[in-house]
This record gives C-alpha cells, sequence and structure tokens, in this order.
C-alpha cells in the first residue's frame, strides 16, 4: 500500500458524458500527478500539482481538466468521453523537494481508477 | 521531440541476470527512474539515477551514463516475482515542474 488513495477504483459511463476521478496524495507530499495507460501501452503523464498550483503539463487533452484542493486532495475531470478515452488512470505523489536527496524524484502510485467508455 | 526506448520483452531463468535497456532523447535531463509494474497494479518505485555511474540497491542497480543518454536496469538472481513491466522514466523538468516522461516498458518473463 503506498499510502496515495484513488476512487472510484472503476467507472463505467457512455461516450458524451463527463466523469471526475479522485486522488488523495500520501501524508506530507505536496506534488499530484495524473497519468494515463491504456491497454499495453506505457504511462503518459498528464498534469502535475504541486500545493494546489499547476506545475506541469504533459498530453492533456483540451476535454480533460484538473484541480488540487487546498487539503492537497486532487480531481481529474475528463468530459465529451469517447472511446479512446477508455484506460487506467493513475495518480501519484511525491514529497516535496528538500525533504531529502532526491526523495522527490520517487513517485508513490495509487492503486487507479479503471476507466471503461462504452 | 521526447522518446525513451526500451526493448519490448526480455525473457529468462530463475537465478540468472538480466540486464533492461534504456535510451532516451529528452528536452531537459534530471534525472533516470526505474519503476516495476505487475499484471494490474500501479507502478512502484526502484532506483533514480541523477549522476553517472552505478546504483545498488539488493537484487536490483541501475546505471546511468548522460554523454550517452543511456541507462539500464540490471535483475540479478532472478525470482519469479520478478515478472512485470519495467519503465524508465526521465524528468525532463527543474525541481519547478517535474514532467515526468516514461519508456514504453519492458515485459520481463521469468521461466522456473
Amino acid at each position: 500500500d503506498s499510502g496515495v488513495t484513488q476512487t472510484p477504483k472503476h467507472l463505467i459511463t457512455a461516450t458524451g458524458q463527463r466523469v471526475t476521478l479522485r486522488c488523495s496524495p500520501r501524508s506530507g507530499d505536496l506534488s499530484v500527478y495524473w497519468y494515463q495507460q491504456s491497454l499495453d501501452q506505457g504511462l503518459q503523464f498528464l498534469i502535475q500539482y504541486y500545493n494546489g498550483e499547476e506545475r506541469a503539463k504533459g498530453n492533456i487533452l483540451e476535454r480533460f481538466s484538473a484541480q488540487q484542493f487546498p487539503d492537497l486532495h486532487s480531481e481529474l475531470n475528463l468530459s465529451s468521453l469517447e472511446l479512446g478515452d477508455s484506460a487506467l488512470y493513475f495518480c501519484a505523489s511525491s514529497p516535496p523537494s528538500g525533504s531529502g536527496s532526491g526523495s522527490y524524484n520517487e513517485q508513490f502510485f495509487g492503486p487507479g481508477t479503471r476507466l471503461t467508455v462504452l | 521531440g521526447q522518446s525513451l526506448e526500451q526493448p519490448s520483452e526480455v525473457t529468462a531463468v530463475e537465478g540468472a541476470i538480466v540486464q533492461i535497456n534504456c535510451t532516451y532523447q529528452t528536452s531537459g535531463f534530471y534525472g533516470l527512474s526505474w519503476y516495476q509494474q505487475h499484471d494490474g497494479g500501479a507502478p512502484t518505485f526502484l532506483s533514480y539515477n541523477a549522476l553517472d555511474g552505478l546504483e545498488e540497491t539488493g537484487r536490483f542497480s541501475s546505471f546511468l551514463s548522460r554523454s550517452d543518454s543511456y541507462g539500464y536496469l540490471l535483475l540479478q538472481e532472478l525470482q519469479m516475482k520478478d515478472s512485470a513491466s519495467y519503465f524508465c522514466a526521465v524528468r525532463d523538468g527543474g525541481n519547478y515542474g517535474q514532467n515526468f516522461v516514461f519508456g514504453p516498458g519492458t515485459r520481463l518473463s521469468v521461466l522456473p
């Protein structure tokens, strides 16, 4: 158990719909990252938040958005869903820089949310 | 563009040693990490190299050569439980933004 929690574990929805995925980082971690992993694909970095502020953006579609709240939990919103959005969505967190040599390079992944778009 | 290359599959027998290579082309470089992912599971961190050389953690070691944009993960005394996918990842942002680019993964099969 990494200490990162994600809800829901599974989500089945229809094309055109909107869903929200939730992530709670490990206690003390300020950074949250979102990744998409399609079937037999690698991990695609979507976005990073640090203490409520967007810090880095990867291959995130305009239909997707995220935010990190004052209690540090994060939500990933996916709208106008398409069949190709079906994937595992992982959230990860890492300690703040300065908390240990290179420690912020270690990401702790949650169990993921499996999204199926029908 | 940014890309990482890894072999797609590697097969070895229990007790053997296997090396998984990773070459990268990224706009920035702040370190190379390795993650293990079992089927249906979440990635788990194995190692991180910021400087050239070898880092050893138990049965696993990781090597980096920044001049060659190359690294590898060395797994020794292979066990059946090591059967998993292994991903290299480059952090191409500084402390402010940390964009991690992951490789496509190498599926390791350990045979009895």
